[in-house]
């Protein structure tokens, strides 16, 4: 899997829009971009995932470049409840599973 | 619907014995896998169980294993305990397969373990 890199924390405003980066330089071209986040003391919950097209659901969008080395997740209207730690993971679908490899991700606080 | 279900949500336990942890999956979900999570090491991948056959395994010595029951319910179960085992153990459940199923995955409120 390629690997990833994220700034290790961000702030933001509450009611703004959050830009959280991603690099993934060596991403090839079956691998997919999968995002999650982990609130305090919580298991992680999935946000979204693309390969190269932006995608968009209730919860967040995903802009990935043409070039596909890096992707944003953007949180459009942040809330104090989506301070938490995100991840930025690439992964290969296989038919031998999910094996997910968490980094440190971005610690994410939300300021009123 | 339901979530993924563990049990117990917190144990103490001392070094040298052993502990068990139950997951019990989203309804239709085939596919277990456990994370161990700790401050230093982060979130670390286990093992993946589908359709009771151990799929995935992860860097985790012998003394950590699982199993996968018909009902896909699944147990850990981590023996001879060290203080280093202490940690928050998170087991998530998917479909198993495809683009959404493979990597999408459900997780547990966890099974906080402390190691005295």
């Amino acid at each position: 899997d390629a690997k990833t890199t994220q700034p290790p924390s961000m702030d933001c405003a509450e009611g703004r829009a959050a830009n959280l980066p991603c690099n993934h330089s060596t991403i090839s071209g079956n691998e997919y971009v999968y995002w999650y986040r982990q609130i305090h003391s919580q298991g992680p919950q999935y946000i979204i995932h693309g390969l190269k097209n932006n995608e968009t659901n209730e919860m967040a969008s995903l802009i990935i470049t043409e070039d596909r080395k890096s992707s944003t997740l953007i949180l459009p209207h942040a809330t104090l409840r989506d301070t938490a730690v995100y991840y930025c993971i690439v992964r290969v679908i296989k038919a031998a599973g999910n094996k997910l490899t968490f980094g440190g991700g971005t610690r994410v606080l939300v300021k009123p | 619907k339901a979530g993924v279900t563990q049990t117990p949500r917190y144990l103490i336990k001392t070094r040298g014995q052993q502990v068990t942890l139950s997951c019990s999956p989203i309804s239709g979900h085939r596919s277990v896998s456990w994370y161990q999570q700790t401050p230093g090491q982060g979130l670390q991948f286990l093992f993946e169980y589908f359709s009771e056959t151990q799929r995935n395994k992860g860097n985790f010595p012998g003394r950590f294993s699982g199993r996968q029951f018909s009902n896909s319910r699944s147990e850990m179960n981590v023996s001879t305990l060290e203080l280093g085992d202490s940690a928050l153990y998170l087991c998530a459940s998917s479909t198993g397969q495809g683009a959404l199923g493979a990597n999408v995955l459900t997780f547990g409120a966890g099974s906080r373990l402390t190691v005295l």
